[in-house]
Protein backbone atom coordinates (compact mmCIF):
# COMPACT_ATOMS: atom_id res chain seq x y z
CA UNK A 1 0.00 0.00 0.00
CA UNK A 2 1.56 3.38 -1.14
CA UNK A 3 1.60 5.28 2.02
CA UNK A 4 3.56 8.52 3.57
CA UNK A 5 4.54 8.70 6.72
CA UNK A 6 5.98 11.92 8.87
CA UNK A 7 7.25 12.57 12.28
CA UNK A 8 7.24 13.97 14.56
CA UNK A 9 3.45 15.26 14.50
CA UNK A 10 4.26 18.03 16.09
CA UNK A 11 7.42 20.12 17.28
CA UNK A 12 8.07 23.00 19.52
CA UNK A 13 11.35 24.74 19.07
CA UNK A 14 12.85 28.32 20.01
CA UNK A 15 13.05 31.07 17.59
CA UNK A 16 16.67 31.33 15.85
CA UNK A 17 16.88 27.15 16.64
CA UNK A 18 17.30 25.08 13.75
CA UNK A 19 14.99 21.73 13.29
CA UNK A 20 14.51 18.71 10.86
CA UNK A 21 11.31 16.92 9.96
CA UNK A 22 11.16 13.62 8.60
CA UNK A 23 9.48 11.92 6.03
CA UNK A 24 9.23 7.94 5.04
CA UNK A 25 7.28 6.61 2.24
CA UNK A 26 6.39 3.50 0.28
CA UNK A 27 5.20 4.67 -2.89
CA UNK A 28 6.02 2.95 -6.05
CA UNK A 29 6.83 3.78 -8.93
CA UNK A 30 7.93 7.13 -7.38
CA UNK A 31 8.20 10.22 -9.81
CA UNK A 32 9.03 12.90 -7.23
CA UNK A 33 8.88 14.06 -3.52
CA UNK A 34 7.77 17.60 -2.75
CA UNK A 35 7.22 19.34 0.89
CA UNK A 36 4.91 22.18 1.20
CA UNK A 37 4.01 24.64 3.88
CA UNK A 38 1.01 25.10 5.17
CA UNK A 39 -0.16 28.21 7.04
CA UNK A 40 -3.24 27.79 9.39
CA UNK A 41 -6.19 28.77 8.00
CA UNK A 42 -4.18 28.92 4.24
CA UNK A 43 -3.94 26.64 1.72
CA UNK A 44 -0.73 24.28 1.29
CA UNK A 45 2.36 26.35 -1.03
CA UNK A 46 4.87 23.97 -2.50
CA UNK A 47 8.39 24.65 -0.68
CA UNK A 48 10.86 22.26 -2.64
CA UNK A 49 10.12 19.58 -5.81
CA UNK A 50 12.99 16.75 -5.93
CA UNK A 51 12.84 13.97 -8.63
CA UNK A 52 14.41 11.00 -8.20
CA UNK A 53 18.05 11.40 -9.25
CA UNK A 54 18.34 14.78 -6.74
CA UNK A 55 19.02 14.69 -3.22
CA UNK A 56 18.97 17.78 -1.92
CA UNK A 57 17.39 21.12 -2.91
CA UNK A 58 17.16 24.45 -1.29
CA UNK A 59 14.75 27.53 -1.03
CA UNK A 60 16.30 29.84 1.27
CA UNK A 61 16.41 28.59 5.02
CA UNK A 62 15.16 25.45 3.57
CA UNK A 63 16.82 22.45 3.30
CA UNK A 64 15.36 19.07 1.51
CA UNK A 65 17.42 16.17 1.50
CA UNK A 66 16.03 12.88 -0.41
CA UNK A 67 17.46 9.11 -0.58
CA UNK A 68 15.53 7.16 -2.31
CA UNK A 69 17.27 4.47 -1.81
CA UNK A 70 16.19 3.78 1.78
CA UNK A 71 12.81 6.14 0.76
CA UNK A 72 13.22 8.85 3.13
CA UNK A 73 13.09 12.69 3.33
CA UNK A 74 13.81 15.15 5.14
CA UNK A 75 13.18 18.78 5.85
CA UNK A 76 16.14 20.73 7.42
CA UNK A 77 14.96 24.54 8.88
CA UNK A 78 17.95 26.86 9.58
CA UNK A 79 17.49 29.64 12.34
CA UNK A 80 14.12 29.23 12.54
CA UNK A 81 11.96 32.51 12.54
CA UNK A 82 7.91 32.99 13.91
CA UNK A 83 7.03 32.82 10.83
CA UNK A 84 7.79 29.26 10.18
CA UNK A 85 5.11 28.09 12.81
CA UNK A 86 3.02 25.85 10.08
CA UNK A 87 2.23 22.47 9.40
CA UNK A 88 4.57 21.11 6.98
CA UNK A 89 3.11 18.81 4.31
CA UNK A 90 5.11 15.48 2.67
CA UNK A 91 3.76 14.79 -1.22
CA UNK A 92 5.08 12.12 -2.81
CA UNK A 93 4.37 11.47 -6.45
CA UNK A 94 3.88 7.92 -8.50
CA UNK A 95 4.69 7.31 -11.88
CA UNK A 96 1.98 7.72 -14.71
CA UNK A 97 -0.84 9.61 -12.99
CA UNK A 98 -2.33 13.20 -12.26
CA UNK A 99 -4.00 11.52 -9.53
CA UNK A 100 -1.67 9.76 -7.75
CA UNK A 101 -0.25 11.91 -5.27
CA UNK A 102 0.44 10.41 -1.73
CA UNK A 103 0.06 13.06 1.22
CA UNK A 104 1.34 12.77 5.08
CA UNK A 105 -0.19 13.78 7.52
CA UNK A 106 1.68 16.32 7.96
CA UNK A 107 3.82 17.89 11.35
CA UNK A 108 2.53 21.08 12.99
CA UNK A 109 5.42 23.21 13.91
CA UNK A 110 5.61 26.11 16.64
CA UNK A 111 8.17 28.72 16.85
CA UNK A 112 8.47 30.49 19.97
CA UNK A 113 10.32 32.92 21.17
CA UNK B 1 -1.41 34.88 -5.09
CA UNK B 2 -1.69 32.29 -7.39
CA UNK B 3 -5.47 33.39 -8.92
CA UNK B 4 -7.43 30.48 -7.28
CA UNK B 5 -10.77 31.44 -5.00
CA UNK B 6 -12.86 29.62 -2.96
CA UNK B 7 -16.36 30.09 -2.11
CA UNK B 8 -17.54 30.52 0.22
CA UNK B 9 -14.34 29.94 2.87
CA UNK B 10 -16.48 28.84 5.85
CA UNK B 11 -20.42 27.04 6.12
CA UNK B 12 -22.66 25.63 8.17
CA UNK B 13 -25.36 23.69 6.97
CA UNK B 14 -27.44 20.53 8.21
CA UNK B 15 -27.24 17.27 7.44
CA UNK B 16 -29.45 16.38 4.53
CA UNK B 17 -29.11 19.54 2.64
CA UNK B 18 -27.21 20.14 -0.74
CA UNK B 19 -24.11 21.94 -0.69
CA UNK B 20 -21.96 23.62 -3.67
CA UNK B 21 -18.56 24.67 -3.51
CA UNK B 22 -16.85 26.90 -6.24
CA UNK B 23 -13.35 27.01 -7.26
CA UNK B 24 -12.80 29.97 -9.21
CA UNK B 25 -9.38 30.50 -11.52
CA UNK B 26 -7.96 33.12 -13.50
CA UNK B 27 -4.45 30.98 -14.59
CA UNK B 28 -6.16 29.57 -17.26
CA UNK B 29 -5.09 25.94 -16.08
CA UNK B 30 -6.25 23.17 -17.65
CA UNK B 31 -6.52 20.80 -14.61
CA UNK B 32 -8.75 21.40 -11.58
CA UNK B 33 -8.77 19.43 -8.15
CA UNK B 34 -10.70 19.11 -5.26
CA UNK B 35 -9.19 17.41 -1.88
CA UNK B 36 -10.63 16.99 1.92
CA UNK B 37 -8.33 17.52 4.96
CA UNK B 38 -9.52 16.19 7.78
CA UNK B 39 -7.03 15.90 11.06
CA UNK B 40 -4.77 13.38 11.46
CA UNK B 41 -4.76 12.56 7.58
CA UNK B 42 -3.32 14.03 4.40
CA UNK B 43 -5.45 15.46 1.83
CA UNK B 44 -7.54 12.89 -0.51
CA UNK B 45 -8.32 13.79 -3.69
CA UNK B 46 -12.35 14.05 -4.36
CA UNK B 47 -12.72 14.56 -8.15
CA UNK B 48 -10.54 16.30 -10.89
CA UNK B 49 -10.81 17.87 -13.95
CA UNK B 50 -8.47 17.73 -17.23
CA UNK B 51 -10.86 19.97 -19.64
CA UNK B 52 -14.14 21.47 -19.84
CA UNK B 53 -16.70 18.77 -18.61
CA UNK B 54 -13.84 16.17 -18.79
CA UNK B 55 -14.06 14.85 -15.27
CA UNK B 56 -12.97 12.03 -13.40
CA UNK B 57 -12.82 10.40 -9.54
CA UNK B 58 -10.29 10.48 -7.04
CA UNK B 59 -9.89 7.89 -3.98
CA UNK B 60 -12.91 9.25 -2.12
CA UNK B 61 -15.66 10.63 -4.55
CA UNK B 62 -18.57 8.52 -3.00
CA UNK B 63 -21.31 11.47 -2.07
CA UNK B 64 -19.78 13.83 -3.99
CA UNK B 65 -20.07 15.38 -7.69
CA UNK B 66 -18.28 18.06 -9.63
CA UNK B 67 -19.26 20.03 -12.97
CA UNK B 68 -16.57 22.13 -15.19
CA UNK B 69 -18.87 24.21 -18.08
CA UNK B 70 -15.98 26.60 -17.84
CA UNK B 71 -12.31 26.77 -17.89
CA UNK B 72 -12.16 29.14 -15.17
CA UNK B 73 -14.66 27.42 -12.60
CA UNK B 74 -14.68 23.78 -10.60
CA UNK B 75 -17.83 23.64 -8.54
CA UNK B 76 -18.27 20.18 -5.92
CA UNK B 77 -21.27 19.57 -4.79
CA UNK B 78 -22.48 16.93 -1.51
CA UNK B 79 -25.98 16.64 -2.93
CA UNK B 80 -26.99 15.25 0.27
CA UNK B 81 -24.85 16.76 3.13
CA UNK B 82 -23.68 13.94 5.74
CA UNK B 83 -21.53 14.43 9.26
CA UNK B 84 -19.15 12.72 8.06
CA UNK B 85 -18.59 15.48 4.76
CA UNK B 86 -17.38 17.85 7.56
CA UNK B 87 -14.27 18.79 6.23
CA UNK B 88 -11.96 21.26 5.23
CA UNK B 89 -12.00 21.60 1.26
CA UNK B 90 -9.13 22.38 -0.64
CA UNK B 91 -9.53 23.28 -4.61
CA UNK B 92 -6.30 22.95 -6.63
CA UNK B 93 -4.91 23.84 -10.13
CA UNK B 94 -2.02 22.91 -12.51
CA UNK B 95 -1.05 21.89 -16.28
CA UNK B 96 0.64 19.41 -15.59
CA UNK B 97 0.03 16.35 -13.87
CA UNK B 98 0.07 17.52 -10.47
CA UNK B 99 -1.48 20.40 -8.71
CA UNK B 100 0.55 23.38 -8.62
CA UNK B 101 -1.73 25.68 -6.42
CA UNK B 102 -3.95 25.49 -4.01
CA UNK B 103 -6.53 27.97 -2.82
CA UNK B 104 -7.04 28.80 1.15
CA UNK B 105 -9.80 26.36 1.19
CA UNK B 106 -13.40 26.26 2.43
CA UNK B 107 -14.20 24.82 6.18
CA UNK B 108 -17.35 23.00 6.09
CA UNK B 109 -19.33 21.90 8.99
CA UNK B 110 -22.28 19.79 8.70
CA UNK B 111 -25.06 19.37 11.87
Amino acid sequence: KNQVEQSPQSLIILEGKNCTLQCNYTVSPFSNLRWYKQDTGRGPVSLTIMTFSENTKSNGRYTATLDADTKQSSLHITASQLSDSASYICVVSSSGGYNKLIFGAGTRLAVHP
Amino acid sequence: DAGITQSPRHKVTETGTPVTLRCHQTENHRYMYWYRQDPGHGLRLIHYSYGVKDTDKGEVSDGYSVSRSKTEDFLLTLESATSSQTSVYFCAIGDGNQPQHFGDGTRLSIL
